[in-house]
């Protein structure tokens, strides 16, 4: 079946630091979305991406945060100057179409740590 | 706005024994609802969903009923395995929006042999 893949698995960079964090979505799925989980918190959405646009983003997502789909294959999701509470679990995730029953097909996460 | 609460884990069980984890939901329009499941080391997978009141979602022996008149969408299996083991979470996608998800805390289960 296929999946969808995050890399790395596991990053850790300095407070004020610049990070990516990689995705590569299902090959024929169009909605593309970035969550993350705070350890011991909820899966919270950060935002959705359709046609190299963003189409929804939470709070969360403030100008800090960017995300790219640079290639037609990988979707980023970039931290200009990383803060200590932005360590985290980051998931990738992609949908083949955008009806609230299309389910969303996740990746395995990054776990941020900001030292 | 739209929010999930589900049962506070963790959940500890024998193997064989029946199982229930509850999710109530709060939502201003007809959403449709999920149970996602994490394994330990890996992402969120897709256990079974529901998009209509009175649907019953199932996969893997796990089975949730969409119930609108309590706003509810429990999850159960009848008999656990040491292998269902794993962090399980009930989540929204709202009427008439993207599907966008609100998950639940998510409950941690411990099926013991």
């Amino acid at each position: 079946e296929p999946e969808v893949t995050q890399t790395p698995s596991h990053q850790v960079t300095q407070m004020g630091q610049e990070v990516i964090l990689h995705c590569v979505p299902i090959s024929n799925h169009l909605y593309f979305y970035w969550y993350r989980q705070i350890l011991g918190q909820k899966v919270e959405f950060l935002v959705s991406f359709y046609n190299n646009e963003i189409s929804e983003k939470s709070e969360i997502f403030d100008d800090q945060f960017s995300v790219e789909r640079p290639d037609g294959s990988n979707f980023t999701l970039k931290i200009r100057s990383t803060k200590l509470e932005d360590s985290a679990m980051y998931f990738c995730a992609s949908s083949e179409w955008r009806d609230r029953a299309s389910p969303l097909h996740f990746g395995n996460g990054t776990r941020l740590t900001v030292t | 706005g739209d929010s999930v609460t589900q049962m506070e884990g963790p959940v500890t069980l024998s193997e064989e024994a029946f199982l229930t984890i509850n999710c109530t939901y709060t939502a201003t329009g007809y959403p449709s609802l999920f149970w996602y499941v994490q394994y330990p080391g890996e992402g969120l997978q897709l256990l079974l969903k529901a998009t209509k009141a009175d649907d019953k979602g199932s996969n893997k022996g796990f089975e949730a009923t969409y119930r609108k008149e309590t706003t509810s969408f429990h999850l159960e299996k009848g008999s656990v395995q040491v292998s269902d083991s794993a962090v399980y979470f009930c989540a929204l996608s709202e009427w008439g929006a993207t599907n966008k998800l609100i998950f639940g805390t998510g409950t941690l289960l411990a099926v013991q042999p």
